[in-house]
């Protein structure tokens, strides 16, 4: 069974420019998950959908990100004009349930994001 | 809010020490509690959990036990191995199935 896949696993932008994160969830998981580590901090969480619906996303640090999950299927996360403090490590996760301890968030390689 | 405090690193150990990553959290209620470990080039994996006060999580050699009085998930392995070279991440869940994470620990082990 192929895992949660990420696109592209490093991108290298200037200030002003915009990149989107691709993310492939496990096939039949309804939930997806964005999170985000900028180096040495810890992991934070961005947001949640549950198949295409925002289902939280107070995790957004601002409006130059955009999240998008057309058909419940892959997402992607545009950074639009990305900012030097926007480098760090994204990555995607999905679940096939939400909610109780048995369930399993599988994460990504992440995406590699470096703004100079 | 939720959070999870992880010991800095890096942790540089030769092969077959001791490891412990220690971990504390700050929750109300009864959060379950995690360690994820991030191998080189790989994504996020579970490495083990405990849902209730005094469980301990094991796997691979590696242990933790949840301790609700400290309010601590320590992660333990007897012998490390260069394979465990990664970053290690306690983190937690309370209610909702979203895990709030500690910043990660490095450790690298030496032949």
């Amino acid at each position: 069974e192929a895992g949660v896949t990420q696109f592209p696993s490093h991108s290298v932008i200037e200030k002003g420019q915009t990149v989107t994160l691709r993310c492939d969830p496990i096939s039949g998981h309804d939930n997806l998950y964005w999170y985000r580590r900028v180096m040495g901090k810890e992991i934070k969480f961005l947001l949640h959908f549950v198949k295409e619906s925002k289902q939280d996303e107070s995790g957004m640090p601002n409006n130059r990100f955009l999240a998008e999950r057309t058909g419940g299927t892959y997402s992607t996360l545009k950074v639009q004009p990305a900012e030097l403090e926007d480098s760090g490590v994204y990555f995607c996760a999905s679940s096939q349930d939400f909610g109780g301890t048995g369930n399993t968030i599988y994460f990504g390689e992440g995406s590699w994001l470096t703004v100079v | 809010g939720d959070s999870v405090t992880q010991m800095e690193g890096p942790v540089t150990l030769s092969e077959e020490a001791f490891l412990t990553i220690n971990c504390t959290y700050t929750a109300t209620g009864y959060p379950s509690l995690f360690w994820y470990v991030q191998y080189p080039g790989e994504g996020l994996q579970l490495l083990l959990k405990a849902t209730k006060a005094d469980d301990k999580g094991s796997n691979k050699g590696f242990e933790a036990t949840y301790r609700k009085e400290t309010t601590s998930f320590h992660l333990e392995k007897g012998s490390v191995q260069v394979s465990d070279s990664a970053v290690y991440f306690c983190a937690l869940t309370r209610g909702s199935y979203i895990p709030t994470f500690g910043r990660g620990t490095s450790l690298i082990v030496h032949p």
